[in-house]
C-alpha cells in the first residue's frame, strides 16, 4: 500500500525559509516522478514542483521557481521542498503527491494527508 | 499554459439524482491527459479518472469521465450521501500540470 507522510511544516515570517520532507513506502521509489501540490485556504489546488524518478530533472510553476527546490533521496525514499524567500501567498497544505509514471504524461495518483504552511509576520 | 475551466461553480442535487460537471480547456489537451479528483473537507484529493475516461480501481462504476480535445465531462450517475464533495479536473500534458477551479456537489 502507497503510503506518503509530510513533515515540517509550521508558521514563518515572510522572506523566511522553511523545509519540508515527504516519507514515502510501499512503491518502488525512484521508478516515480514525486511532485509537491498545494492547497491554499478554501482555494483550489496548485501544482508547485515536480521531480522525474532519478531527480535529474525538476519542473516548478512561476509562482515559486527561483524561491522552491525540489529534491530526492532515493536511497532512503525522501522527497523534500526547500521554500525560500517565503510570501504570505504561499501559505497552504502542501501535499506530498506520487506520479503514475515517469513525468510525461503522468498525473497524480497517490496523495498524502497534507501539511500546513503559514506565512505570517 | 492550459486554462481548465469548470462549470457550474456548485451543483445542488439530492441523493440518487445524476451529477454533470463539466471541465473546459483553453486549448486542446495533448493525448487526452485529464484526470478528475474527488476532495472532501479535511482530505486529501483522490484520484476518480485518468486519461479523460479511465477509471481508477476501486472507483464506483457509476463515476464515469468522458471527452476530448477541450471538452470533458464528469458524471455521477446516481449520487450516493458520500458522493457531495469537490471535485477538480486537471490536465498533465505538455509538462505542465493545471487544475481547474473545482465543482462543489452539494446536497439540496
Amino acid at each position: 500500500e502507497v503510503h506518503l507522510l509530510e513533515s515540517g511544516g509550521g508558521l514563518e515570517q515572510p522572506g523566511e525559509s522553511l523545509s519540508l520532507s515527504c516519507a514515502a513506502s510501499g512503491f518502488r521509489f525512484s521508478s516515480y516522478a514525486m511532485s509537491w501540490v498545494r492547497q491554499a485556504p478554501g482555494k483550489g489546488l496548485e501544482w508547485v514542483s515536480i521531480i522525474s524518478g532519478n531527480g535529474d530533472t525538476t519542473y516548478y510553476p512561476d509562482s515559486v521557481k527561483g524561491r522552491f527546490t525540489i529534491s530526492r533521496d532515493n536511497f532512503n525514499n525522501m522527497l523534500y521542498l526547500q521554500m525560500n524567500s517565503l510570501r504570505a501567498e504561499d501559505t497552504a497544505i502542501y501535499y506530498c503527491a506520487k506520479l503514475s509514471g515517469l513525468v510525461v504524461g503522468a498525473y497524480f495518483d497517490y496523495w498524502g494527508q497534507g501539511i500546513l504552511v503559514t506565512v505570517s509576520s | 499554459e492550459i486554462v481548465l475551466t469548470q462549470s457550474p461553480g456548485t451543483l445542488s442535487l439530492s441523493p440518487g439524482e445524476r451529477a454533470t460537471l463539466s471541465c473546459r480547456a483553453s486549448q486542446s489537451v495533448s493525448s487526452n491527459y485529464l484526470g478528475w479528483y474527488q476532495q472532501k473537507p479535511g482530505q486529501a484529493p483522490r484520484l476518480l479518472i485518468s486519461g479523460a475516461s479511465g477509471r481508477v480501481t476501486g472507483i464506483p462504476d457509476r463515476f464515469t469521465g468522458s471527452g476530448s480535445g477541450t471538452d470533458f465531462t464528469l458524471t455521477i450517475s446516481r449520487l450516493e450521501p458520500e458522493d457531495f464533495a469537490v471535485y477538480y479536473c486537471q490536465q498533465y500534458g505538455n509538462l505542465a500540470w493545471t487544475f481547474g477551479q473545482g465543482t462543489k456537489v452539494e446536497i439540496k
